[in-house]
């Protein structure tokens, strides 16, 4: 399985809404709600930001928000925040036969 | 507070073993699923196995498979990646990373990773 396509960087001014765009196929986005997005500060672990295509964990800032049409899944955030620079993740449950997880390239947000 | 904490990283030759550990704490370890994660330097992350909370079912992906084997002792709350036929492209960071009791799908827990280096 190839990785999932996503923008190497997107940006954004504090107080703007960006989305992130995390395209898939038939076989893995497209297939299932099993869509989650990370967030990784340098040199940390990544955090779950959203799974299950739009659920926020607790404690995640309703500022984030997760969505899926077709074989593309999409994470915004609005009111964009300082800390909010990071590279983001997207990830698929991708087994037809297998158990498999794919993950997008990342994308670099700065916050401007 | 569920935690995940990783170790058994280092440096080793080409053609090397290592065998890397996964601590849990603060749940019920063996309630849940588990699953091994690699981030290159400056790369992305990478997906490489999952172990059902029984250890009963095992996945890989075809980038390790056949050169590591996961295991888990439920006893002692512990994972493990067995990671044989090391080569350089196997440097990378390890994380254990697992789903929660409140998110069934979806990597909530990771830990601290542990950094693994394939050179002579």
């Amino acid at each position: 399985q190839s990785a999932l396509t996503q923008p190497a960087s997107v940006s954004g001014s504090p107080g703007q809404s960006i989305t992130i765009s995390c395209t898939g196929t038939n076989s893995d986005v497209g297939s299932n709600n099993l869509v989650s997005w990370y967030r990784q500060h340098p040199g940390k672990a990544p955090k779950l930001m959203i799974y299950e295509v739009s659920k926020r964990p607790s404690g995640v800032s309703n500022r984030f928000s997760g969505s899926k049409s077709g074989n593309t899944a999409s994470l915004t955030i609005s009111g964009l925040q300082a800390e909010d620079e990071a590279d983001y993740y997207c990830c698929s449950y991708a087994g037809s036969r297998n158990f498999e997880v794919i993950f997008g390239g990342g994308t670099k947000l700065t916050v401007l | 507070q569920m935690q995940l904490v990783e170790s058994g990283g280092g440096l080793v030759k080409p053609g090397g073993s290592l065998r890397l550990s996964c601590g849990a704490s603060g749940f019920t370890f063996r309630d849940y699923y588990m699953n091994w994660i690699r981030q290159a330097p400056g790369k992305g992350l990478d997906w490489l196995s999952y172990i059902s909370s029984s250890g009963s079912t095992i996945y890989y992906a075809d980038s390790v498979k056949g050169r590591f084997t996961i295991s888990r002792d439920n006893a002692k709350n512990s994972l493990y990646l067995q990671m044989n036929s090391l080569r350089a492209e196997d440097t990378a960071v390890y994380y254990c990373a697992s789903p929660s009791i409140t998110v069934a799908h979806g990597f909530h827990i990771w830990g601290q990773g542990t950094m693994v280096t394939v050179s002579s």
